[in-house]
């Protein structure tokens, strides 16, 4: 089954600890991006990755970061989260005519930084 | 910034009720426009993606329609259902079609 796997789904920790969630996909796809959902704004895209060792901002990058050494994962790490990182991640991907091609989206991470 | 925006922010109906939403984008650098389902609790599901102007899609009750030059795209839902219950979103890439900017949402209850 094509999907889009991200872990954990929840996680409830402190301020400065650390976190990675991974995200994984199974469609061999180039294309691959981080959101954040918070209530009254909608998705915000984090970063993404066009393809191996290609990464790049979107328009809410500060305090995280990513990488993609394979093609299949691309993590999002938070080395310092902050109470202001409480929010609802998605992660997701497309081919690489990716304009053309809807993105495919995990379950969702919900994250709460006390 | 990059404005995309959609109306109205949320839409109550009755069963059986036709229904319309609109996304409104920049005119300008027009790659494509992505329409996406989201049920409560669960993830994002692409509807549509439309790339010319004039584009029109279907799937089953749901159908869209793109203007690229006044820089909309309406979202029509026939007959609704509760079922059709969801925030409806749309996504417009920009910067070489890399980043994606999406509404706010149109949030639809159908009342039984």
């Amino acid at each position: 089954e094509a999907q889009v796997t991200q872990n954990p789904r929840y996680l409830i920790t402190v301020t400065g600890k650390k976190l990675t969630v991974t995200c994984s996909q199974n469609m061999n796809h180039e294309y691959m991006s981080w959101y954040r959902q918070d209530p009254g704004l909608g998705l915000r895209q984090i970063y993404y990755s066009m393809n191996v060792e290609v990464t790049d901002k979107g328009d809410v990058p500060e305090g995280y970061k990513v990488s993609r050494k394979e093609k299949r994962n691309f993590p999002l790490i938070l080395e310092s989260p902050s109470p202001n990182q409480t929010s609802l991640y998605f992660c997701a991907s497309s081919s690489r005519s990716r304009v053309d091609q809807p993105q495919h989206f995990g379950d969702g991470t919900r994250l709460s930084i006390l | 910034i990059l404005n995309v925006e959609q109306s109205p922010q949320s839409l109550h109906v009755q069963e059986g009720d036709s229904t319309n939403f609109t996304c409104s984008f920049p005119s300008s650098n027009f790659y494509a426009l992505h329409w996406y389902r989201w049920e409560t609790a669960k993830s994002p599901e692409a509807l549509f993606v439309m790339t010319l102007n004039g584009d029109e899609k279907k799937k089953g009750r749901i159908s869209a329609t793109l203007n690229t030059k006044e820089g909309y795209s309406y979202l029509y839902i026939k007959g609704s259902q509760p079922e059709d219950s969801a925030t409806y979103l749309c996504a417009f890439p920009f910067i070489n079609g890399q980043n994606f900017v999406f509404g706010p949402g149109t949030r639809l209850s159908v009342l039984p």
